[in-house]
């Protein structure tokens, strides 16, 4: 079965670069979510995408911004690059799955792109 | 606010034994609960969640968990280890409302002992 494609896997920046990283989620899911994992933490939730909008947003800071394209692609754009950012980002997908008012998707993640900042 | 404990930073069993990780939640209103496994630098595989109905959930290579309202409690489980279950486990409460991100516990190594 097709997977969540993370491009690129691995990607080293120096101090205020810029970096993009993509996201192409499982065929007909239609939301898309940005995690970062530090070493030895646990996943961070920092944004979400439905259908092209944005839905949820957690600790994405103000120098990350991301987009959902009509391919149902995304990117996540960080700018300005810190020693701290250094982790492991993983974008996961899912399909709207209603039950009664609220979502009860499953999220399935890609293998990850591992940022470093030197 | 909701959030997730994984009491144990690792959790060791003998090959064939039983394995059972914890976790304990806390949320407003109902829970939506899975389970994630990660091996070593590998992407989150989703094991299994609990959503609404039957207590006892199944989910992959064998693997069940145990929801339990009264104690806030989703712990993973497994009849008898093998020892390529060793990887860091990951359980996480989902709100339920819009595409929310999962809040995550802290996450707990399993490690089975040939």
């Amino acid at each position: 079965a097709a997977g969540v494609i993370q491009s690129p896997r691995h990607l080293i920046k120096e101090k205020r670069e810029t970096a993009t990283l993509k996201c192409y989620p499982i065929p007909r899911h239609d939301t898309v979510y940005w995690y970062q994992q530090g070493p030895g933490q646990d996943p961070q939730f920092l944004i979400s995408f439905y259908e092209k909008m944005q839905s949820d947003k957690g600790s994405i800071p103000d120098r990350f911004s991301a987009q959902q394209f009509s391919d149902y692609h995304s990117e996540l754009n960080m700018s300005s690059l810190e020693l701290g950012d250094s982790a492991l980002y993983f974008c996961a997908s899912s399909r709207l799955e209603r039950g009664g008012p609220v979502r009860r998707d499953t999220q399935y993640f890609g293998p990850g792109t591992r940022l470093t900042v030197l | 606010a909701q959030s997730v404990a994984q009491p144990e930073d690792q959790v060791n069993v003998a090959e064939g034994n039983p394995l059972t990780v914890k976790c304990t939640y806390s949320v407003s209103g109902n829970p939506y609960l899975f389970w994630y496994v990660q091996y070593p630098n590998r992407g989150l595989q989703f094991l299994l969640k609990y959503i609404t109905g039957d207590n006892l959930v199944k989910g992959s290579y064998g693997f069940e968990a145990e929801f339990n309202k009264s104690q806030t409690s989703f712990h993973l489980k497994k009849p008898s280890a093998l020892v390529s279950d060793s990887a860091l486990y990951f359980c996480a409460v989902h709100s339920g409302g819009g595409a929310d991100g999962l809040t995550f516990g802290k996450g707990t190594h399993l490690i089975i002992q040939p």
